[in-house]
């Protein structure tokens, strides 16, 4: 059993849709966070997150620690937010890190 | 400028030649990991470091090796033991270990052996 799942798996919206990448848990956290990896393989963190919400230009997370479930949002997408999204939780009492398998998004102009 | 180097970007080995992969930051982060990813799959933890001259095994350190002899640098060593090396290689680092610091990626080496 996965201790991080993510769906969907593959994405694949229109220019300016609204975008929802859904991430469920099974292990008590320290933080949750949204990692964003480009065709070149290299990864950049776009959220860190333990309760609440965050907003970063078009981009949204919100997290629900009673129901281990965390959700990343795009808003207005375009074509350059195409990228696998990565989910990944810091467990509690443990120094590592636990990581969905990813959502492979494609955003058609 | 901050941030992580790893090279090279692209590596290729014969079947039974160890290899070693760089990775330095200079971010002054006292905790550094190694993961690999393979097609399809989230990253697996292969080996972390919270300290210099600590670190510790993670889910698949089978025919790895790590040294973590200066604060900088964490080199892993890819041995001939290890049974399917061929991979995309990421090292990270945090401020501090645990899961509430953000992790620090750097672009990467892909591996392959034949």
């Amino acid at each position: 059993k996965n201790e991080v799942e993510q769906s969907p798996q593959n994405l694949t919206a229109q220019e300016g849709e609204f975008i929802t990448i859904n991430c469920s848990y099974s292990v008590g956290i320290s933080a949750l966070h949204w990692l964003q990896q480009h065709p070149g393989g290299g990864i950049v963190s776009l959220f860190m997150l333990s309760s609440g919400k965050k907003k970063h230009g078009r981009l949204i997370a919100t997290i629900n620690i009673q129901e281990k479930h965390s959700s990343l949002h795009i808003t207005a997408s375009h074509p350059r937010d195409s990228a696998v999204y990565i989910c990944a939780v810091g467990a509690y009492n443990f120094n590592k890190f636990y990581f969905g398998s990813g959502t492979k998004l494609n955003v058609k102009p | 400028d901050g941030g992580i180097t790893q090279s090279p970007k692209y590596l290729f080995r014969k079947e039974g030649q160890n290899v070693t992969l760089s990775c330095e930051q200079n971010l002054n982060h006292d905790a550094m990991y190694w993961y690999r990813q393979d097609p399809g799959q989230g990253l697996r933890l292969i080996y972390y470091s919270q300290i210099v001259n600590d670190f510790q095994k993670g889910d698949i350190a089978e025919g790895y090796s790590v040294s973590r002899e200066k604060k900088e640098s964490f080199p892993l060593t890819v041995t001939s033991a290890q049974k399917n090396p061929t991979a995309f290689y990421l090292c990270a680092s945090s401020r501090a270990g645990g899961g509430a610091y953000e992790q620090y990626f750097g672009p990467g080496t892909r591996l392959t052996v034949t």
